[in-house]
Parts: structure tokens; C-alpha cells; sequence
């Protein structure tokens, strides 16, 4: 049960504080993702990246922020910028081009409290 | 961009029943169609999947159509069990694009004993 891994489980943030959630995958896939699960609206595209120091806005990458510095590694850091930050966070890669299937880490939940 | 609609939000059967779960996509240039389950407190995982080409794909209990005509796709699951209880999210993406899968909002399928 491995291969990509997200830390950590459960993250609690002050109101006004950044947060780093961290993400790392040994499949030697080329693309990383960050999706946001809320409940009753699926999972939804905050930032992906196909290839190293190349990285794209999702749907809602406002107040979030990605760095893609090594291929194993693709950490989010959600921002005081971040309205509503209280969700599960799911990260997720693939090996890219007409490679389609999508492994998904573990989550990580963040509280902001 | 891809947009994807699922329906029912919620699902009950009694087990051993079946259950449906439908999904349609507005890009007619999508032509990779994953399910993915998702049982309590873990990580989406692909269940079963199906590309443009063909109409429909079965795996043991599991079964999902594809109608391009209609952008509709449905995932069926015959003779349930207690332990299909989960989400389940439909995705839609074109094999090459570099945003990867847009989901649907996702289902609860309860079976019940």
C-alpha cells in the first residue's frame, strides 16, 4: 500500500498561517496532482504538473501555492489567502502522456481551527 | 473545459440487488472514462475503466457502458455486497491532456443486509 505518500494524516492550522502539506511518489510517474474533496462536490483540480519546475493552475488554485523541484515531489502550501481551507486534500499521480490512470495518496485532512 | 455530471448522490439496495450509477460529460472529446471507489477514511481507488472504442467492459461483478452519442456512461454493480459500500466517483479525460481526469460529485452506495 504505497507508492505515493502524503503527510501528514491530520493538520491543524491557525486562522492567518501557511501550511505545507507534503507529497511523495516511487512510481517514477512524470505528473503530480492536488485535488480538494469536499463534501457533495467530488474532487476538484487545484494545481497539476507534468514535469519538473513546470506546474498549472486547476480550478481552484486560488490561495494555494505548488513548487515541482524534484520528480518524487509535489508539496502544497495552503495560504492565509485561502478563504475556506477546512477539507481533505488528496494528491495523486500518473506516468503522464496517454498514461492515464491516476494513484491517489492517502489524504491529508486540514483543520484550521 | 470537461464537465462532468453524476447521478444518484446517494444510493441504497439491499444486498444482492443491483445498482447503476450514472454520469455524463459535456467534452465530446473525452475518451477515457475511470471509476474510482472510495471507501470510508481511504484513498480513491480505479475499480474499473473504459476507453472511447468500445461500448462496454465487464469485470466479475462489476460492469460499465459508454453511449458517445449521448455522452453518458454508467457503472453497474450486480449481486452487491455489504463491502461495495463507498463513494464512487466517474472521471472523464481526453488520454493526452495534461489536466488529467474532471470527476462527478461522486456517489454513497449503501447496501444494505
Amino acid at each position: 500500500d504505497g507508492g505515493i505518500t502524503q503527510s501528514p494524516k491530520y493538520l491543524f492550522r491557525k486562522e492567518g498561517q501557511n501550511v505545507t502539506l507534503s507529497c511523495e511518489q516511487n512510481l517514477n510517474h512524470d505528473a503530480m496532482y492536488w485535488y480538494r474533496q469536499d463534501p457533495g462536490q467530488g474532487l476538484r483540480l487545484i494545481y497539476y504538473s507534468q514535469i519538473v519546475n513546470d506546474f498549472q493552475k486547476g480550478d481552484i488554485a486560488e490561495g494555494y501555492s505548488v513548487s515541482r523541484e524534484k520528480k518524487e515531489s509535489f508539496p502544497l502550501t495552503v495560504t492565509s489567502a485561502q478563504k475556506n481551507p477546512t477539507a481533505f486534500y488528496l494528491c495523486a499521480s500518473s506516468m503522464g502522456g496517454w498514461i492515464t490512470e491516476a494513484f491517489f495518496g492517502q489524504g491529508t485532512r486540514l483543520t484550521v481551527v | 473545459g470537461e464537465n462532468v455530471e453524476q447521478h444518484p448522490s446517494t444510493l441504497s439496495v439491499q444486498e444482492g440487488d443491483s445498482a447503476v450509477i450514472k454520469c455524463t460529460y459535456s467534452d465530446s472529446a473525452s475518451n477515457y472514462f475511470p471509476w474510482y471507489k472510495q471507501e470510508l477514511g481511504k484513498r480513491p481507488q480505479l475499480i474499473i475503466d473504459i476507453r472511447s472504442n468500445v461500448g462496454e467492459k465487464k469485470d466479475q461483478r462489476i460492469a460499465v457502458t459508454l453511449n458517445k452519442t449521448a455522452k453518458h456512461f454508467s457503472l453497474h454493480i450486480t449481486e452487491t455486497q455489504p463491502e461495495d459500500s463507498a463513494v464512487y466517483f466517474c472521471a472523464a479525460t481526453h488520454t493526452g491532456s495534461a489536466r488529467q481526469l474532471t470527476f462527478g460529485s461522486g456517489t454513497q452506495l449503501t447496501v444494505l443486509p
